[in-house]
């Protein structure tokens, strides 16, 4: 398994200011995660994000509002930029698991942000 | 895109059993996944079942795949306040590193 911890656990932002998020993982991955989780809605996978490449997004997200760094195997950040209320969320970073085969993913506790 | 669906809310009754239903429309799915995410805390794993399976049992907990009618369903035994929490459908398949989550079921045990 995979302890995961991110800071901060939760913000209240102003409009037009922008958030790093931090994960931090207890062991070295080569495959990390972001999501986004909103009220009610499903789990969003916003990147991919692989050590030593470019982050890889998802249909509906791009790099300059969501920039993500990966500066080695236990560590990765994204930022939300020039943040709305629309980006009021729940920020989760996972991993997958590289000892088994059916692809299991630890998340981290979360960042519960508020956007004002 | 491919979807998965569950309902929003579930309330029983501490001793009775807990059914959580799912659906998805990827065909290709290989691993259906049960997570369980608690106040505060990530989402964690709680038991998965590969697509060639129709039932998988681990204590009180009892997976059923329906693959014909893509539904997915988590069974609790003898539900305890402990077990409320949102629990989370997902499913991977191997074109893809991503996996779909749905909305997520908040159970809620009465005493």
């Amino acid at each position: 398994s995979a302890v995961i911890s991110q800071k901060p656990s939760r913000d209240i932002c102003q409009r037009g200011t922008s958030l790093t998020i931090q994960c931090q993982v207890d062991s070295q991955v080569t495959m990390m995660f972001w999501y986004r989780q909103q009220p009610g809605q499903s789990l969003t996978l916003i990147a991919t994000a692989n050590q030593g490449s470019e982050a890889t997004y998802e249909s509906g997200f791009v790099i300059d509002k969501f920039p993500i760094s990966r500066p080695n195997l236990t560590f990765s950040t994204l930022t939300v930029s020039n943040m709305s209320p629309e980006d009021s969320s729940i920020y989760l970073c996972s991993v997958e698991s590289s000892g088994t085969t059916y692809n299991e993913q630890f998340f981290g506790p979360g960042t519960r942000l508020t956007v004002l | 895109g491919e979807d998965v669906e569950q309902s929003l809310f579930l309330s029983v009754r501490e001793g009775d059993s807990s059914v959580i239903n799912c659906t998805y429309t990827d065909s290709s799915s290989t691993y259906l996944y049960w997570y369980k995410q608690e106040p505060g805390a990530g989402l964690q794993l709680l038991t998965y079942i590969f697509s060639n399976m129709d039932m998988k049992q681990d204590q009180r907990l009892t997976v059923l795949l329906n693959k014909k009618d893509k539904h997915l369903s988590l069974r609790i035994a003898d539900t305890q306040t402990g077990d409320s929490a949102i629990y989370f459908c997902a499913e991977s398949n191997p074109n893809n590193n991503d996996m779909r989550f749905g909305a997520g079921t908040r159970l809620t045990v009465k005493p």
